[in-house]
């Protein structure tokens, strides 16, 4: 079964310090998203990702917050000035194409203090 | 952009009987792409079952089946011969061709031995 990989499981991090989630898609997966659980509460869009560009956002998606694929391997989420309502799980997940299945990495828990 | 409704926040079962989880939906989308999710307490997002709204036929996989109603614009559950490994919180999800999922509040099941 193929799998999305994310790093870390767990941060803990200061508010305001930057903050950066790597994300591994399927290695021939072309449409990539991340996507937020605060606790308690529905999963939430952020952003979708497609041919080296950002495809959509979200309300949430603010400027504090970026994705790139650096090296066409790693899919990585950066919140740049961490504040406490980012305390969330970030789900990363990708899919090969349209009418295809979605496949959820195991989410990066981000705890900000 | 579509919404989800759930309006169970928690269900019960006993251990090999029957649970249906109600879902309902609205988007303004003629092709659209429905989904259940299965969230454990390691909180990784696991897909039990799709629907694909131009399919008239329910969608099965094994245990899990899925009542669509596409006027109605629901899409219930059903898990069979619950087993405690099914205990969890239950996220119904809908997506346009762009694969943006919109998620329900979720459903927690709780099975009882």
């Amino acid at each position: 079964e193929p799998e999305v990989t994310q790093t870390p499981s767990h941060q803990v991090t200061q508010m305001g310090q930057e903050v950066i989630l790597r994300c591994v898609p399927i290695s021939n997966h072309l449409y990539f998203y991340w996507y937020r659980q605060i606790l308690g509460q529905k999963v939430e869009f952020l952003v979708s990702f497609y041919n080296n560009e950002i495809s959509e956002k979200s309300e949430i998606f603010d400027d504090q917050f970026s994705v790139e694929r650096p090296d066409g391997s790693n899919f990585t989420l950066k919140i740049r000035s961490t504040k406490l309502e980012d305390s969330a799980m970030y789900f990363c997940a990708s899919l090969t194409g349209v009418g295809n299945t979605i496949y959820f990495g195991e989410g990066s828990w981000l705890t900000v203090v | 952009a579509q919404t989800v409704t759930q309006s169970q926040p928690e269900m019960s079962v006993q251990e090999a009987e029957t649970v249906t989880l109600s879902c309902t939906y609205d988007t303004s989308e003629s092709d659209y792409y429905l989904f259940w999710y299965k969230q454990p307490p390691s909180r990784q997002m696991i897909l039990v079952i799709r629907q694909e709204a131009y399919k008239q036929q329910n969608a099965t996989e094994n245990r899990f089946s899925v009542n669509f109603q596409k006027a109605a614009k629901s899409f219930s559950l059903k898990i069979s011969d619950s087993q405690l490994g099914d205990a969890a919180m239950y996220f119904c999800a809908c997506a346009s061709n762009d694969y943006k999922l919109s998620f329900g509040a979720g459903t927690t099941v709780t099975v009882r031995a």
